[in-house]
Parts: C-alpha cells; sequence; structure tokens
C-alpha cells in the first residue's frame, strides 16, 4: 500500500547548525505537509506543497512529485526547534486522506 | 481563539464503555477528519468528511462511529472500549478535501486512555 518513508529517525544538532530531513513516498503523491508536533503534542503546520520549493524563515521545503520525495531543510537551529517532525502526504483520491511518516526526533543543544 | 476545539483533553474509560469525542472547528472549512496516533505507530488516518458526507473510511472497526449533526462539528462515537483504543485522537479540517485548498490544520487532540 501507500506509504511514506521518513528519515533520519533522530537527529542532534547543536545550535546554529542545519540538516535536512527527507521523505520518500512508495506511490506517486498529490501534495505533502510539514508538521511540527511540540512538546505537549500540538501539530503545527510548517509548510503545504503541490509541488516546487517552499522557504519560510529558516525553513525550506521542496516537493518532488515525479521522484517521489520530499525535503525540510533546517538552517541556524535554535533551541525552539526542538520536537518531532513529520512528513504527511497527500494521497491521489479526492478523499484527503494524508499518510503520515514515523517522525524526526530533532535535538537542538547549546 | 482556538480554531479546532477538540473535548475533553483527556479521557479515561474503562474496557466496554463508549465515549464520544467532540471535535468543532471555526475555520469556515468544509472538510473534516479524524486521526489516530498510538505509541510507536504513525498518525494514521481514520476518516474523511466533506460537506458533512462521509468521504473515506479506513477504520476497520465498525465500533468507531463518526456523527456530524453541523457543518463544523464531526465528532467520533467510540463503542466496546479496548485497551488497543488507547492513543491520541487528532480532529483536522481543510478547506476542501480533494482540491488544491487541501491544506489540513489539526486540533490539539484527546488522549483516551482505556482501563
Amino acid at each position: 500500500g501507500d506509504q511514506v518513508e521518513q528519515s533520519p529517525s533522530a537527529l542532534s544538532l547543536h545550535e546554529g547548525t542545519g540538516s535536512a530531513l527527507r521523505c520518500n513516498f512508495t506511490t506517486t503523491m498529490r501534495a505533502v505537509q510539514w508538521f511540527q508536533q511540540n512538546s505537549r503534542g500540538s501539530l503545527i503546520n510548517l509548510f503545504y506543497l503541490a509541488s516546487g520549493t517552499k522557504e519560510n524563515g529558516r525553513l525550506k521545503s521542496t516537493f518532488n512529485s515525479k521522484e517521489s520525495y520530499s525535503t525540510l531543510h533546517i538552517r541556524d537551529a535554535q533551541l525552539e526547534d526542538s520536537g518531532t517532525y513529520f512528513c504527511a502526504a497527500r494521497t491521489t483520491g479526492n478523499t484527503g486522506k494524508l499518510i503520515f511518516g514515523l517522525g524526526t526526533t530533532l535535538q537542538v543543544q547549546p | 481563539d482556538p480554531k479546532i476545539i477538540q473535548k475533553p483533553k483527556y479521557l479515561v474509560a474503562v474496557t466496554g464503555s463508549e465515549k464520544i469525542l467532540i471535535c468543532e472547528q471555526y475555520l469556515g472549512h468544509n472538510a473534516m477528519y479524524w486521526y489516530r496516533q498510538s505509541a510507536k505507530k504513525p498518525l494514521e488516518f481514520m476518516f474523511s468528511y466533506s460537506y458533512q458526507k462521509l468521504m473515506d473510511n479506513q477504520t476497520a472497526s465498525s465500533r468507531f462511529q463518526p456523527q456530524s449533526s453541523k457543518k463544523n462539528h464531526l465528532d467520533l462515537q467510540i463503542t466496546a472500549l479496548k485497551p488497543d483504543d488507547s492513543a491520541t485522537y487528532f480532529c483536522a479540517s481543510s478547506q476542501d478535501a480533494g482540491g488544491i485548498l487541501a491544506e489540513q490544520f489539526f486540533g490539539p487532540g484527546t488522549r483516551l486512555t482505556v482501563l
């Protein structure tokens, strides 16, 4: 079935550094969303992409539907960036179903 | 002001009982969803509704029944509760389900524990 493979599962960064998270999709997806889940468990919307690249502050995300992957780049990491990051892909049907990856737990250290 | 309200925030139930999880959205959206997050599992899609009509049901068990009394409400009734039902249940909404305005926004969740 449709799956989302997210990597890495865990990531540790020092403040001021950066890295990339990646999601691979086993089938063609229509769009991707990226979320941060904070310590209270709330899901915060970061990006929604049907194609291309979007940037917001220190975050940048790309969705390549032809090659079935999406990336989330974090630069100049801050302590408040710590949390779990999820990608979620929208399937090709019209039901709005999102398939989530397992998440990347990011810890930013001083 | 919170745009998607879920009640209660925490819920403890005994095995075999029935509970209703409440979801209201004030974003003016036409599509609403339920997802479940269990320990060590990805967030799982359960249901989607568009204009109060069921679009998709990925829940194998009929013990889970969504109820849409108003356009901006999508409650989730769970009967014959089992310990395996323990999870955080998230409600979400989007402007539409299948078009370009399909970005979903999530409520704060209801954490259900079944003893």
